[in-house]
């Protein structure tokens, strides 16, 4: 099944511990994405890759680090979480042949920074 | 400020009426996307729109770029219970991947 999945689906942290969210994707799309959804705000971009190795920053990068050294996997770091940074987090991802308007979306990770 | 800027904000019609819901940007739009989310869920994409002046439609949701692509509406003709969720209208600025959203319309159907 064509999908985009996320782990973990929900984390508690405390401030200033390290953590990692999990994006893997199985339709070898060259395009993927990170963004959070706050209330009020929207839905905002983090930070996308267009390709292995290729990664850029949408409009809230502070705070946040992605890697992209597989084309399947796109990881989103916070390297010092603060409760600021509490939202619900997607990842994404679209064939490149389609730019980057079709995309299919994770479930969702739910993260409460203390 | 928001730079795609929805309305209505949230709707609620009887099931069987049409609605339209609007996307409006202040600047001129490479691409005009249409989304669609359960609550607490990923979005599901609907259509894009490129070209200024284009209508596409995918059952009874029918959206249009009007002629200077920075205006977008979606409507809905015989809405159902299914049509109920958030919609959300996102755009390409700068014809790259860097993307934005509009605060989205939280539909809902009265059966």
């Amino acid at each position: 099944e064509a999908q985009v999945t996320q782990n973990p689906r929900y984390l508690i942290t405390v401030t200033g511990k390290k953590l990692t969210v999990t994006c893997s994707q199985n339709m070898n799309h060259e395009y993927m994405s990170w963004y959070r959804q706050d209330p009020g705000l929207g839905l905002r971009q983090i930070y996308y890759s267009m390709n292995v190795e290729v990664t850029d920053k949408g409009d809230v990068p502070e705070g946040y680090k992605v890697s992209r050294k597989e084309k399947r996997n796109f990881p989103l770091i916070l390297e010092s979480p603060s409760p600021n940074q509490t939202s619900l987090y997607f990842c994404a991802s679209s064939p490149w042949d389609r730019g980057p308007y079709e995309q299919y979306f994770g479930p969702g990770t739910r993260l409460t920074v203390t | 400020s928001q730079e795609l800027e929805q309305s209505p904000q949230s709707l609620i019609v009887q099931e069987g009426k049409n609605l339209t819901i609007n996307c409006t940007s202040s600047k001129t739009l490479y691409g005009l996307y249409w989304y669609k989310q359960k609550y607490g869920e990923g979005l599901i994409f609907l259509m894009m729109l490129q070209k200024g002046g284009e209508e596409k439609s995918h059952e009874k949701i029918t959206a249009k770029l009007d002629e200077k692509k920075q205006q977008s509406s979606l409507h809905i003709t015989a809405s159902q219970p299914s049509h109920a969720g958030i919609y959300l209208c996102g755009a390409d600025l700068d014809q790259g991947g860097k993307l934005i959203f509009g605060q989205g319309t939280e539909l809902s159907v009265k059966p």
